[in-house]
């Protein structure tokens, strides 16, 4: 079974300008996930997709992130304009099935996108 | 609010010492507890979970987890460390909304 698969691996911007983070996540799996990890601390869910819908996005600065999944399958996050507090690794994460706890609650990871903002 | 607090923020072993990393959790519901494990230049890996039922938990590469309801913890444990343990482990809770909270990491240093 394939993983979840992220791109670019690593980008390296300045200030102001824009990126964009791509997430494909396992097949068949509903939920999709985009956490922030800055260095020395765990993750950080920034937003929450069950199918094409927003579950979550408490934590997402709106101002300046942005996310969607229109297909319920991939999913793009960007940032517009950066600042250099948005350095960090960029995970994307899938399960498969919705938000009732069950045993099947397992996240499973890409491998993130490394942020330079300079 | 849920949250997750990691008792050790670095750890120094040598081979052959036993291991336990501590974590305490913060929920007043039904939780889902995780381990990840991320090994340097590699991504966040399931180490082992605890949904329901024998609160002792058996993951990979020979680590465990015990989880203590009314201490509200879930410590991993493991009796002997290799060098290849070194890595950051990250204690996470899931509740009824589907969201992890991570703990804000332990980094384990295995020294040979």
């Amino acid at each position: 079974e394939a993983g979840v698969a992220q791109s670019p691996r690593y980008k390296i911007i300045e200030k102001r300008q824009s990126v964009a983070f791509w997430c494909n996540p396992i097949s068949g799996h509903a939920t999709l996930y985009w956490y922030q990890q800055i260095l020395g601390q765990g993750p950080k869910l920034l937003i929450q997709f069950q199918n094409n819908g927003v579950v979550d996005d408490s934590q997402l600065p709106k101002d300046r992130f942005s996310a969607e999944r229109l297909k319920g399958v991939d999913s793009t996050l960007k940032i517009q304009p950066a600042k250099l507090e948005d350095s960090a690794v960029y995970l994307c994460a899938s399960r498969p099935f919705g938000l009732a706890v069950s045993s099947y609650n397992e996240q499973f990871f890409g491998p993130g996108t490394r942020l330079t903002v300079l | 609010a849920q949250s997750v607090s990691q008792h050790n923020h670095h750890v120094i072993l040598s081979e052959a010492a036993s291991l336990e990393l501590g974590c305490n959790y913060s929920y007043g519901g039904t939780v889902n507890l995780f381990w990840y494990v991320q090994y340097p230049g590699q991504h966040l890996q399931l180490l082992l979970k605890y949904f329901s039922g024998d609160p002792l938990v058996k993951g990979i590469k020979g680590f465990e987890a015990e989880f203590i309801k009314s201490k509200f913890s879930f410590n991993l444990r493991k009796p002997s460390v290799q060098w290849s343990d070194t890595a950051e482990y990250f204690c996470a809770v899931m509740g009824n909304t589907g969201k992890l909270i991570f703990g804000q990491g332990t980094t384990l240093q295995v020294k040979p």
